[in-house]
């Protein structure tokens, strides 16, 4: 119940097109869900999150889609650059909780072809 | 400004030597602290996490230890290495309720 799926494991697009990141989760307690951009050698960075009181956010060339009744989250990127080839990971917590443990997906190698 | 200082960057230690890693933040107080442990090509394992001082769970048993000696201070440490504690460590922190994670630069460590 504690566990976040994500798919595929990897992905190849061409530039400017628009790869979309998946993420499953089973714990109803989970209502945090952000998504990380890691480069090669670095910590992950934040770079949007979404709580389950709306079904879709956007910060710049970013969109997080939340389904809640099935329990799923996706990441879209839109006009997709080389610059976004990184691993992405798709998480998800109790928000509020005194410990608030964040549960990671296993990750997108994420390739974006000039 | 808040930040997260994770050192050293790099280590290379051989097997059944000790280990210590410290993480440090500033420009907070009694934040919620996290060790990780991504290893080559994997997803992040939670290790450890801390609620406040001397607060330590544990998440996967192993030959790893933390201590927090003080509010904005965590230490990973091992008594004797093994091969199979060869990854990434990374420290992440949470000011506190309502609020996201943030992560250090990590710590490639290598057994020998």
């Amino acid at each position: 119940q504690q566990q976040v799926k994500q798919s595929p494991q990897s992905l190849i697009v061409q530039k400017g097109g628009i790869p979309i990141i998946n993420c499953a989760y089973e714990n109803t307690a989970f209502d945090y869900f952000p998504w990380y951009q890691q480069f090669p050698g670095k910590g992950p960075a934040l770079l949007i999150a979404i709580r389950p009181d709306v079904s879709e956010k956007k910060e710049g060339r970013f969109t997080i889609s939340f389904n809640k009744s099935a329990k799923q989250f996706s990441l879209h990127i839109m006009d997709s650059q080389p610059g976004d080839s990184a691993t992405y990971f798709c998480a998800a917590s109790n928000y509020g909780g005194a410990t608030n443990k964040l549960i990671f997906g296993t990750g997108t190698l994420l390739a974006v072809q000039p | 400004s808040q930040t997260i200082h994770q050192w050293p960057a790099t280590l290379v230690q051989p097997v059944g030597s000790p280990l210590s890693l410290e993480c440090t933040v500033e420009g907070t107080s009694n934040p919620n602290l996290y060790w990780y442990r991504q290893a080559a090509g994997r997803g992040l394992q939670l290790l450890f996490y801390s609620v406040g001082i001397g607060q330590i769970s544990s998440e996967v048993p192993q030959n790893l230890s933390a201590s927090r000696p003080q509010d904005r201070q965590f230490i990973l440490s091992s008594k004797k290495l093994l091969l199979s504690d060869s990854g990434f460590y990374l420290c992440a922190w949470r000011p506190g309720q309502n609020y996201g994670y943030t992560f250090g630069s990590g710590t490639r460590l290598t057994v020998v």
